[in-house]
């Protein structure tokens, strides 16, 4: 299958910096990308999806000024965490569709961030 | 919108009897339904997708589903368990606007 990969995929930071999570696919173009979230012991939570040269469509309690989205080219998508506190610590995942005919999304390994 | 319940968030089973992990996906019937497997500290791995084509799907790893509309079910099986497959299951399902939604997801352990 395609591989998508996330970088980084540990980060430890202060609270009150900005942090950038990387998503990327390798081996295929990416139309749609979408942003999850993990809290641990909990499931996936869907927190945005983007399409490639358009603002992301933010899920219902998620702050769109606060996880700022880019999905700047059809390979890239970024997260950015803003003024990152401790209750965004969390496991964040991406994936990404590769076109709008095919039924797999495929998932990054994932980045743990810390907030200290 | 769809969404999926799945039963039991811990299952233990002994190496080498069945594994069987609950599904139920809300009343209309999804367009894709998937099961997805994650190890500790890494991203999702999916194991197997239902896409309306056939309603037995079979998987990696021996992993297969069934999909029954009468009882709106999606459950995961496997004949016999491996120390290997101790992990935590999601089952999702994939709504018509693309986005998955998972559930709580069950963690599978194996007794040996």
């Amino acid at each position: 299958g395609a591989v998508v990969s996330q970088h980084p995929s540990r980060v430890i930071c202060k609270s009150g910096t900005s942090v950038k999570i990387e998503c990327r696919s390798l081996d295929f173009q990416a139309t749609t990308m979408f942003w999850y979230r993990q809290f641990p012991k909990q499931s996936l939570m869907l927190m945005a999806t983007s399409n490639e040269g358009s603002k992301a469509t933010y899920e219902q309690g998620v702050e769109k000024d606060k996880f700022l989205i880019n999905h700047a080219s059809l390979t890239l998508s970024t997260l950015t965490v803003t003024s990152a506190h401790p209750e965004d610590s969390s496991f964040y995942i991406c994936s990404q569709k590769a076109g709008a005919n095919t039924d797999t999304q495929y998932f990054g390994p994932g980045t743990r961030l810390t907030v200290l | 919108a769809q969404s999926v319940t799945q039963l039991g968030s811990h299952v233990s089973v002994s190496e080498g009897a069945l594994v069987l992990l609950r599904c139920n996906y809300s009343s209309s019937v999804p367009p894709y339904l998937f099961w997805y497997v994650q190890y500790p500290n890494q991203g999702l791995q999916l194991l197997l997708k239902y896409t309306s084509a056939a309603t037995l799907v079979k998987g990696i790893n021996g992993f297969e589903a069934e999909f029954k509309k009468s009882e709106t079910s999606f459950h995961l099986t496997k004949p016999s368990a491996h120390m290997s497959d101790a992990a935590e299951y999601f089952c999702a399902v994939e709504n018509r606007d693309d986005k998955i939604i998972f559930g709580k997801g069950t963690r599978l352990h194996i007794l040996p």
